[in-house]
């Protein structure tokens, strides 16, 4: 239990369908980001949230819209995905400083049919 | 740009010794993560090393080397629970970390 949750832990989609993931953070941490892993590949950071405000969009598509109401939610909204975007998306957070040391959720197994 | 190396599939045998290495090369430099990441699973913090030298933490140890951009984790007296993916994660001068693929490792009896 790192103090990141993240829901639905597993979600099979159409491409047609929109959907959202959630992640909550339980750290009183000021960052959040959202990663993107595909089998045998780096994780590819998708969005930065300091303080509630985006910092980072990693050319991500616009399919791809992040929300970020407070310093302890953060939610991924999805629309029109392609199979390709099927991966693990994990959530993570952190305290923001020189350190930074990142502390991650379990992630959403997600599968675009 | 930016870029982390490290091999990607590594098989050690139980109560055996394994070194998992890692070459970096980020836009500034704020110290290196190795993450582990079980099947399934989040990937948790194991070490963090921001001077040279080695970080000794119980059965797991970090090494690094500024000048050759190099990384390693020791890990001795291997366990069956240690099989796992090992993640390597720079930190450029954003503080932004920048990760390797990872390294599966697989423990035989």
């Amino acid at each position: 239990e790192t103090g990141v949750t993240q829901t639905p832990r597993h979600l099979v989609m159409g491409m047609t369908n929109k959907k959202s993931l959630k992640c909550e953070q339980h750290l009183g941490h000021n960052a959040m980001y959202w990663y993107k892993q595909s089998a045998k590949k780096p994780l590819e950071l998708m969005f930065v949230y300091n303080f509630k405000e985006q910092t980072e969009n990693n050319s991500v598509p616009s399919r791809f819209s992040p929300e970020c109401p407070n310093s302890s939610h953060l939610f991924l909204h999805l629309h029109t995905l392609q199979p390709e975007d099927s991966a693990l998306y994990l959530c993570a957070s952190s305290q923001k400083d020189e350190y930074n040391e990142q502390f991650f959720g379990p992630g959403t197994r997600l599968t675009v049919l | 740009g930016q870029n982390i190396d490290q091999p990607t599939e590594m098989t050690a045998t139980e109560g055996a010794i394994v070194q998992i290495n890692c070459t970096y090369q980020t836009s500034g430099f704020n110290g290196l993560f190795w993450y582990q990441q079980h099947a399934g699973e989040a990937p948790t913090f194991l070490s963090y090393n921001v001077l040279d030298g080695l970080e000794e933490k119980g059965r797991f140890s970090s090494f690094l080397s500024r000048s050759k951009g190099y990384s390693y984790l020791l890990l001795k007296e291997l366990q069956m629970k240690d099989s796992a993916s090992y993640l390597c994660a720079g930190m450029d001068s954003n503080y932004q970390l920048i990760w390797g693929a990872g390294t599966k490792l697989i423990i035989k009896p």
